[in-house]
């Protein structure tokens, strides 16, 4: 039992590159999430998908797409990534449909030169 | 929306001694508060939560209180150890919600 998996765990581009963050959990969770975490700004949410075949916008969505492969994956893609991107990403998941105990992902670590 | 301030930033105390770190919120819907952990390099563990229904709970040295009224909650820990230096997160949300908003974090210190 893995719990959440994400990759990579670092990566660094070039402003204008893409690039894919992939998130599996092995829990049979129903919800997952996209954060960024920021110096002194806690945990923000980007994207999440309650359930599998939706996904729906938190509070910072722009210059990010998200997609709900199956019920144990979710991934978030960066189309032109841009300096204000770099940030250490983190997915997680829940039971259930709602935010109740997540179990985060060892993060990702993304740089944008 | 909601949002969340949380005080201090940094905390340093001695072995032994308590801590406590406050969080204000600023929507009165929000009723379900949790508080997470992040040791350093890790990622983010649940540690205790608590629902509107209740105004405190406690789980060994952890205790979290919550003012609805003033909406303001802490978390208290007791006879502190220096495996608790971490940055710790509060939150808030409405219960059967999605939108979880945390807190800034505080970066606790244990000095032994």
């Amino acid at each position: 039992n893995a719990g959440v998996t994400q990759t990579p765990k670092f990566q660094v581009l070039k402003t204008g590159q893409s690039m894919t963050l992939q998130c599996a959990q092995d829990m049979n969770h129903n919800s997952m999430y996209w954060y960024r975490q920021d110096p002194g700004m806690g945990l923000r949410l980007i994207y999440y998908s309650a359930s599998e075949g939706t996904t729906d916008k938190g509070e910072v969505p722009n210059g990010y797409n998200v997609s709900r492969l199956n019920k144990r994956e979710f991934s978030l893609r960066l189309e032109s990534a841009a300096p204000s991107q770099t940030s250490v990403y983190f997915c997680a998941s829940s039971t259930g449909s709602t935010n109740e105990k997540l179990f985060f992902g060892s993060g990702t670590q993304l740089s944008v030169l | 929306g909601e949002n969340v301030e949380q005080h201090p930033s940094t905390l340093s105390v001695q072995e032994g001694d308590s801590a406590v770190i406050k969080c204000t919120y600023s929507d009165s819907a929000s009723n379900y508060f949790p508080w997470y952990k992040q040791e350093l390099g890790k990622r983010p563990q649940l540690i205790i939560d608590i629902r509107s229904n209740v105004g405190e709970k406690k789980d060994q040295r952890i205790a979290v209180t919550l003012n609805k009224t003033a909406k303001h909650f802490s978390l208290h820990i007791t006879e502190t150890q220096p495996e608790d230096s971490a940055v710790y997160f509060c939150a808030a949300s409405i219960l059967g919600g999605n939108m979880l908003t945390f807190g800034g974090g505080t970066r606790l210190m244990v000095k032994p």
